[in-house]
């Protein structure tokens, strides 16, 4: 089965800090996602890469950065972090090219920013 | 990009089966559809996908008209257990390099009680 890995199930920041959330998956997939989730807005894409060093912004990447130098890895980065990106934050990966649309999610990180 | 619209929420009873639409006018030749589950606190997992006509699993049936601008997922007797939120994705294929930009609607929530 595909594991997609994320580091942190819970993190609590502070406004202005810098947060990193990390996601690996195992299965060598090319795609990689990362979604935010909030109550009455379901899931909003940030950003994605399709391949190593490759990112393309999503539908609301602003406040955020992702950094993906493996292929098994991509980070999620909120440079200064505010208190309106307390949310959960789902990592999810899918195969490739030939990619029909079926997505592997992990578990979740539930960020919350005093 | 092709965005989807669902209902909000629905209600059932144990042992009955229910039957979620999705509407996708605007979808393209290329994007496949696909149901997602998601129980509260973890990530959704995939249910079912098709392109044209009807797809069944063990889990639910898929039913897509010819002109592909709905689709339907059905849950036959329905248990306590499938109390989730349900999302309808369509597989978009503007960004170059292969990789897909996936996003998802707001999702229905399915409440099912005894």
């Amino acid at each position: 089965d595909v594991k997609v890995t994320q580091s942190s199930r819970y993190l609590v920041k502070r406004t202005g800090e810098k947060v990193f959330l990390e996601c690996v998956q195992d299965m060598d997939h090319e795609n990689m996602f990362w979604y935010r989730q909030d109550p009455g807005l379901g899931l909003r894409l940030i950003y994605f890469s399709y391949d190593v060093k490759m990112k393309e912004k999503g539908d609301i990447p602003e406040g955020y950065s992702v950094s993906r130098e493996k292929k098994e890895r991509f980070s999620l980065i909120l440079e200064s972090a505010s208190t309106n990106q307390t949310s959960m934050y789902l990592c999810a990966s899918s195969l490739g090219e030939y990619d029909t649309g079926e997505l592997f999610f992990g578990e979740g990180s539930r960020l919350t920013v005093l | 990009l092709a965005k989807t619209t669902q209902p909000i929420s629905m209600d059932s009873y144990e042992g009955q089966e229910v039957n979620i639409t999705c509407s996708h006018n605007n979808i393209a030749t290329n994007d496949y559809i696909t149901w997602y589950q998601q129980f509260p606190s973890q990530g959704p997992r995939f249910i079912i996908q098709g392109y044209k006509t009807k797809v069944t699993n063990e889990v639910a049936s898929l039913f897509i008209p010819a002109d592909r601008k709905s689709s339907t997922l059905s849950l036959p007797r329905v248990s306590l257990s499938d109390t989730a939120v349900y999302y309808c994705l369509v597989g978009d294929h503007e960004v170059t390099g292969g990789g897909n930009k996936l996003t998802f609607g707001t999702g229905t929530q399915l409440k099912v009680e005894l």
